[in-house]
């Protein structure tokens, strides 16, 4: 165990449904990312938030809403999703990039499938 | 901004052999670059980085090293075992920015014959 959970791990949903994918930390880290996994595709880095303010959104279109209340826990809220967005979708933590500590820790992901 | 380019996509080697995995890398100012090991149903694991002040690092049956004169890395595993099959991801990064943006590799899916 990394000591970055994400629940679920398996989601189907249709492209009218919203729903939200739920990353929690729990090494006192101070960043949190989403990154998008497409089969033979390098992981696409999505948001990436330090102290709870986000620092980079990579062109990710508006139906992903990410949502960082605290340092420890990170959301994606999904609505009205294409197939393509079919993925899995990681949350990684890390503990003071401005410091140098650059090492990410990564969830075991969501595989998530659009209908 | 960086890419990172890795080969092969796939390997095979025998048992116990060795395997070795390359990455180049663009940005001239990215000084880490970590290792990830992606396992099925599990999300990448950290197994080894490398700092730019460095040029090989070895932590028993792996190693790494870097060429920063010709942007590239490399990834070598021996004494390979049928635990190290799973898909390496090679990525570069600039520390010291205000958020950690890790560019990564396409990967190489490394599978070990018995």
């Amino acid at each position: 165990e990394t000591g970055v959970t994400q629940t679920p791990r398996h989601l189907v949903m249709g492209m009218t449904n919203k729903k939200s994918l739920k990353c929690e930390q729990h090494l006192g880290h101070n960043a949190m990312y989403w990154y998008k996994q497409s089969a033979k595709k390098p992981l696409e880095l999505m948001f990436v938030y330090n102290f709870k303010e986000q620092t980079e959104n990579n062109s990710v279109p508006s139906r992903f809403s990410p949502e960082c209340p605290n340092s420890s826990h990170l959301f994606l809220h999904l609505h009205t999703l294409q197939p393509e967005d079919s993925a899995l979708y990681l949350c990684a933590s890390s503990q003071d990039p401005s410091g140098g500590e650059e090492t990410q820790y990564f969830g075991p992901g969501t595989r998530l499938l659009v209908l | 901004g960086e890419n990172v380019e890795q080969h092969p996509s796939t390997l095979s080697v025998q048992e116990g052999d060795s395997a070795v995995i390359k990455c180049t890398y663009s940005d001239s100012a990215s000084n880490y670059f970590p290792w990830y090991k992606q396992e099925l149903g599990k999300g990448p694991q950290l197994i080894i980085d490398i700092r730019s002040n460095v040029g090989e690092k070895k932590d028993q049956r792996i190693a790494v090293t870097l060429n920063k004169t010709a942007k590239h890395f490399s990834l070598h595993i021996t004494e390979t075992q049928p635990e190290d099959s799973a898909v390496y991801f090679c990525a570069a990064s600039i520390t010291g920015s205000s958020a950690s943006k890790i560019i990564f590799g396409s990967g190489t899916r490394l599978s070990i014959r018995p």
